[in-house]
């Protein structure tokens, strides 16, 4: 399997600031990324995906880069709804993988 | 709009087995598949496995392969996954989902189902 790691694994932010996390994988995945933020006793909701393409309804703010093994997830300012934990994911090979997630808390 | 409403709560003895149900609106059940997850406590989702609701045909995770049957009932658009032999690591929020085509990313979630597994 795939393996997939995020760092940080928390990081503390201010309403505004602009936010980046990387994921990389054990393996070349070409752009077979997705992002999803999760929010307390919910279930992953999807951001982006092909590593860079905005889910349905997502705002602007957040975007994406990256191809092979590194990627990032960058929110341009931060909103207070946006104090939670992201998880990747390829999608390159079965199983897809998740990597372990990253919170953003409250500086 | 597609929607996924799973089960609720279950909380079993180990050595047993549960259910959880996953029933699809919104869309042509046939015409996807479903893939089952789980998220055990401070950890990110593991893919479980995926079912056909076409034709049945099922891809499983080898880590659960030997206990694990996933079904789908057409005539009420519900997927079932069953987990055999349970063990207190299976204690997780067990959630179905919904790819968009065969993309491998989901944009569609069930609200999840938490299985407490106790000694």
């Amino acid at each position: 399997d795939i393996q997939m790691t995020q760092s940080p694994s928390s990081l503390s932010a201010s309403v505004g600031d602009r936010v980046t996390i990387t994921c990389r994988a054990s393996q070349g995945i070409s752009n077979s990324l997705a992002w999803y933020q999760q929010k307390p006793g919910k279930a992953p909701k999807l951001l982006l995906y092909a590593a860079s393409r905005l889910g349905s309804g997502v705002p602007s703010r957040f975007s994406g880069s990256g191809s092979g093994t590194d990627f990032t997830l960058t929110i341009s300012s931060l909103q207070p709804e946006d104090f939670t934990t992201y998880y990747c994911q390829q999608y390159y090979s079965i199983p897809g993988t998740f990597g372990q997630g990253t919170k953003v808390e409250v500086k | 709009q597609v929607q996924l409403v799973q089960s609720g709560a279950e909380v079993k003895k180990s050595g047993a087995s549960v259910k959880v149900s996953c029933k699809a609106s919104g869309y042509t059940f046939t015409n996807y598949g479903i893939s089952w997850m789980r998220q055990a406590p401070g950890q990110g989702p593991e893919w479980m496995g995926w079912i056909s609701a076409y034709n049945g045909n099922t891809n499983y995770a080898q880590k659960v392969q030997d206990r694990v049957t996933m079904t789908t009932d057409t005539s009420t658009n519900t997927a079932y996954m069953e987990l055999r032999s349970l063990r207190s690591d299976d204690t997780a929020f067990y959630y179905c989902a919904r790819e968009d085509y065969s993309s491998g990313w989901y944009p569609y979630w069930g609200q999840g189902t938490l299985v407490t597994v106790s000694s």
